[in-house]
């Protein structure tokens, strides 16, 4: 059965680097069928999606985030990663990695990540 | 402000029927198939239906999606107590600037 597991930091300093990691197990990450993606809750709010990578290198991110945002994929660890840059409290929120082939099929559990000094 | 529309919150009794509405453009809904997911107080997002009005599985068939031009609506028939959550509608947009679109989110409250 196909788990996503987020780790990472759960607080980052303002201006610096946010850096995700997602374990996958149960599935294969070079898959050619499906990509490999992040997507965000603040607070009290709605889903926002980050972008998206497949492990062949292609990419599609959120326009508001492009200058900020890489999603690496490594498949020799079966994993990917979120690097989100020059954070602000704004990026405050719950980060989900996900599986997906047009929109999001599979989620993993989220993990919260606050930016503060 | 999303780019789908959807109610910030509906309410049923148990037992009734309720519909939640997707609203949203040529380049999104009116070009994609619709997703529908469910999350639950305090949990991640789970996908009920996919490519319009196919359940995910494990998903019952309380739970029903159509789409019709640029709108989408998720159907739960015999609401019940553990239906109550968030439910975000989304698809692909293929405008310039691409990717996933969610609905702002509709809260679900059974009364």
């Amino acid at each position: 059965q196909l788990l996503l597991q987020e780790s990472g930091p759960g607080l980052v300093k303002p201006s610096e680097t946010l850096s995700l990691t997602c374990s996958v197990s149960g599935g294969s990450i070079d898959s050619t069928s499906y990509y490999w993606g992040w997507i965000r809750q603040a607070p009290g709010k709605g889903l926002e999606w980050i972008g998206s990578s497949y492990y062949s290198g292609s990419t599609s991110y959120n326009l508001s985030l492009k200058s900020r945002v890489t999603i690496p994929v490594d498949t020799s660890k079966n994993q990917f990663s979120l690097r989100l840059s020059s954070v602000t409290a704004a990026d405050t929120a719950v980060y989900y990695c996900a599986r997906g082939t047009m929109v999001p099929d599979f989620w993993g559990q989220g993990i919260r990540v606050t930016v503060s000094s | 402000q999303s780019v789908l529309t959807q109610p910030p919150s509906v309410s049923a009794a148990p037992g009734e029927k309720v519909t939640i509405s997707c609203s949203g453009s040529t380049s999104n809904i009116g070009g994609s198939f619709v997703s529908w997911f469910q999350q639950l107080p305090g949990t991640a997002p789970k996908l009920l239906i996919h490519s319009n009005n196919k359940r995910s599985s494990g998903i019952p068939d309380r739970f029903s999606g159509s789409k019709s031009g640029t709108s989408a609506t998720l159907g739960i028939t015999g609401v019940q107590a553990g239906d109550e959550a968030d439910y975000y509608c989304g698809t692909w947009d293929h405008s310039l600037s691409g990717g996933v679109v969610f609905g702002g989110g509709t809260r679900l409250t059974v009364l």
